[in-house]
């Protein structure tokens, strides 16, 4: 069964605008991480957040963790048409493997 | 080649054949990994290799097997396909086995079994 679920399965924002998706989780973590997978492509890591981190940054990306309510958000600031892809939380702990997520599907329009 | 590399690109497969997916990195990581992905489930972990030598059980193995002779290759055997097989087919690796490591994938395997 999926560890995370991502909210909303579906996005689509003009250029410019801001892209928010959220990952729910059901056990405690050590980390959560996320992916973009392009149409037809194999995913690619974006960021790691380590369970005692509360934000990350990375470039027009910003992740938060909220261990307490199980959650996690991914903001892409500024989206441009090449940010469409699909977005997946991945969580980790201990000895578990990778449990990924549904994953957002993000269209961004020029 | 950098990174990790699959074949075939894509396959159609009569059900009852047997297949393998081949699945290759020259990253000299640790630890491999398989996992299927269809619409609406995202990505579930069929079978998993520590290291050279070892392997493991994921979520989705039944109808599967692996086999880790060294560290670059991980190839995936369905011994005899069946219709619910059809999926897109990653393979990644990791430099370890801990979660904290990050995964590459490779860019995928269409297989449909009729």
């Amino acid at each position: 069964s999926q560890q995370g679920e991502e909210d909303p399965q579906a996005l689509s924002i003009q250029e410019g605008e801001n892209a928010t998706m959220n990952c729910s989780y059901k056990t405690s973590i050590n980390n959560l991480q996320w992916y973009r997978q392009n149409s037809g492509r194999g995913l690619v890591h974006l960021i790691l957040i380590r369970s005692n981190e509360r934000e990350k940054h990375s470039g027009r990306l910003r992740v938060t963790l909220d261990t307490s309510k199980k959650s996690s958000s991914l903001l892409i600031t500024a989206s441009r048409a090449a940010d469409t892809a699909s977005y997946f939380c991945a969580t980790g702990g201990g000895f578990q493997k990778l449990v990924f997520g549904t994953g957002t599907r993000l269209l961004v329009s020029p | 080649i950098a990174g990790i590399t699959q074949a075939p690109t894509s396959q159609i497969l009569a059900a009852g054949r047997r297949m393998t997916l081949r699945c290759t990195q020259d990253m000299r990581h640790n630890a491999m990994y398989w996992y299927r992905q269809d619409l609406g489930l995202g990505l579930r972990l069929i079978h998993y290799s520590n290291t050279a030598g070892t392997t493991g059980k994921g979520e989705v193995p039944d109808g599967y097997s692996v086999s880790r002779a060294n560290t670059d290759d991980f190839p995936l055997t369905l011994a005899s396909a069946v219709p619910s097989q059809t999926s897109v087919y990653f393979c990644a690796s990791s430099r370890t086995s801990g979660s904290l490591d990050t995964q590459y994938f490779g860019p995928g395997t269409r297989l449909t079994v009729l």
